[in-house]
């Protein structure tokens, strides 16, 4: 089945700077890669995503990049804010599979 | 996207018994499933719940440990049975459209005692 690398496991950055948060995956058919981002407490909400037939999707802040060849994806965040603090999960589906994979997840914080 | 909610949204549970939960979505969907969150750890597929059909379930996940149902479009049921400790964690359902995103729940935090 799938596996999916997440790191780093914790970040911590400026307020200001920008974070990067990197995937890999395992399964070459693997075509949705989808980002979550858990606040405590809270439930994993997807704040972006990206399909194996772009190399590149922004929303505003927000970018994600996938390179199909090197299987691996990243999340950046720039311009970084408090309120980006919390864990943020990348996962992969398989072709023809609805099932998400996640990583374990990346614990940032953005110190004010 | 559809609204989803669960219940309850915690429970403290003795061990050997056993609690239901209850995912609601407010509009017809697809596909359903259901997550385990352990204490700072990442999200683990439990099971698919197919409507209409038996649930499929991922490796080291049991039916009849954690049995599910799923009558309609728009709900689906998750029982954790025979619970010991181990089974503290938070349990998510989420939903997916055409597209394949899921969305989740808030999810039903068990502490087991």
């Amino acid at each position: 089945g799938e596996n999916v690398e997440q790191h780093p496991s914790t970040l911590s950055v400026q307020e200001g700077d920008s974070a990067v948060i990197k995937c890999t995956y395992s399964d070459s058919a693997s075509n949705y890669f989808p980002w979550y981002k858990q606040e405590l407490g809270k439930r994993p909400q997807l704040i972006i995503d990206i399909r194996s037939n772009v190399g590149e999707k922004k929303d505003q802040r927000i970018a994600v990049t996938l390179n199909k060849t090197a299987k691996h994806f990243s999340l950046h965040i720039t311009e970084t804010q408090p309120e980006d603090s919390a864990v943020y999960f990348c996962a992969a589906i398989g072709a023809g599979s609805y099932q998400l994979t996640f990583g374990k997840g990346t614990k940032l914080s953005v110190i004010p | 996207s559809a609204v989803i909610s669960q219940k309850p949204s915690r429970d403290i549970c003795q061990r050997g018994t056993s609690l239901t939960i209850q995912c609601q979505v407010d509009s017809q969907v697809t596909m359903m499933f259901w997550y385990r969150q352990q204490p700072g750890q990442s999200l683990t597929l439990i099971a698919t719940a197919n409507q209409g059909s038996e649930a499929t379930y991922e490796s080291g996940f049991v039916i009849d440990k954690f049995p599910i149902s799923r009558p309609n479009l728009t709900f689906s049921t998750l029982t954790v049975s025979n619970m010991s400790p181990e089974d503290s964690s938070i349990y998510l359902c989420s939903y997916g459209d055409y597209q394949e995103t899921q969305y989740f729940g808030p999810g039903t935090r068990l502490l087991v005692l």
